[in-house]
């Protein structure tokens, strides 16, 4: 019965590969979010998806690429990974602003 | 732009003490406000909420009061715990904004 679950946990990634992150949620929220937090815990928003259109791209490179097949569903996919991408990526849904639901975290470690 | 500050931290408190974690915020526009609370290696869990001035958010013992005179939204609870231990974020959205602000997070340590 989890609300918004995002796959995998853990991630441990050599630089220059290409990596997805997964989620999903049940809530039948419209809007879909992805947040960096980095290592001093600072959380910045990425990217937000409404009815599986982009309404939020905050200066991200384009390595990052968000996909929404669905509304439920909002994955993130990134290419030739950094060392400063290490951080902790959590996906969150909403449905207008009373309510956001985040997942439990992806914590990505780029070596 | 919108945005949200908190007071420093580390905070750290011995058990049954007050807490008082201070935010205040910049907004274009008439935001709805919260406090979320991360606990080691753990995701991120809405404590409490407040959607237009003078309301007052509580949850868990923690209380926050939407404070528009001096736009500020302070966490305060009577007696912490050691299991309060965590990170608190303040956060704000602005109606059609659709995303969160977040300040940038408090750490409260509690000693037994």
């Amino acid at each position: 019965d989890t609300a918004v679950s995002q796959t995998p946990k853990y991630l441990v990634t050599q630089m220059g590969n290409d990596k997805s992150i997964k989620c999903e949620q049940n809530l039948g929220h419209d809007t879909m979010y992805w947040y960096k937090q980095d290592s001093k815990k600072f959380l910045k928003i990425m990217f937000s998806y409404n009815n599986k259109e982009l309404i939020i791209n905050e200066t991200v490179p384009n390595r990052f690429s968000p996909k929404s097949p669905d509304k439920a569903h909002l994955n993130l996919h990134i290419n030739s990974l950094e060392l400063g991408d290490s951080a902790v990526y959590f996906c969150a849904s909403s449905q207008e602003r009373y309510g956001y639901t985040f997942g439990s975290g992806t914590r990505l470690t780029v070596v | 732009g919108d945005s949200v500050t908190q007071m420093e931290g580390p905070v750290t408190l011995s058990e049954e003490a007050f807490l008082t974690i201070n935010c205040t915020y910049t907004a274009t526009g008439y935001p709805s406000l919260f406090w979320y609370v991360q606990y080691p290696g753990e995701g991120l869990q809405l404590l409490l909420k407040a959607t237009k001035a003078d309301d007052k958010g509580s949850n868990k013992g923690f209380e926050a009061t939407y404070r528009k005179e001096t736009t500020s939204f302070h966490l305060e609870k009577g007696s912490v715990q050691v299991s309060d231990s965590a990170v608190y974020f303040c956060a704000l959205t602005i109606q059609g904004a659709q995303k969160l602000v977040f300040g940038q997070g408090t750490r409260l340590t509690i000693n037994p």
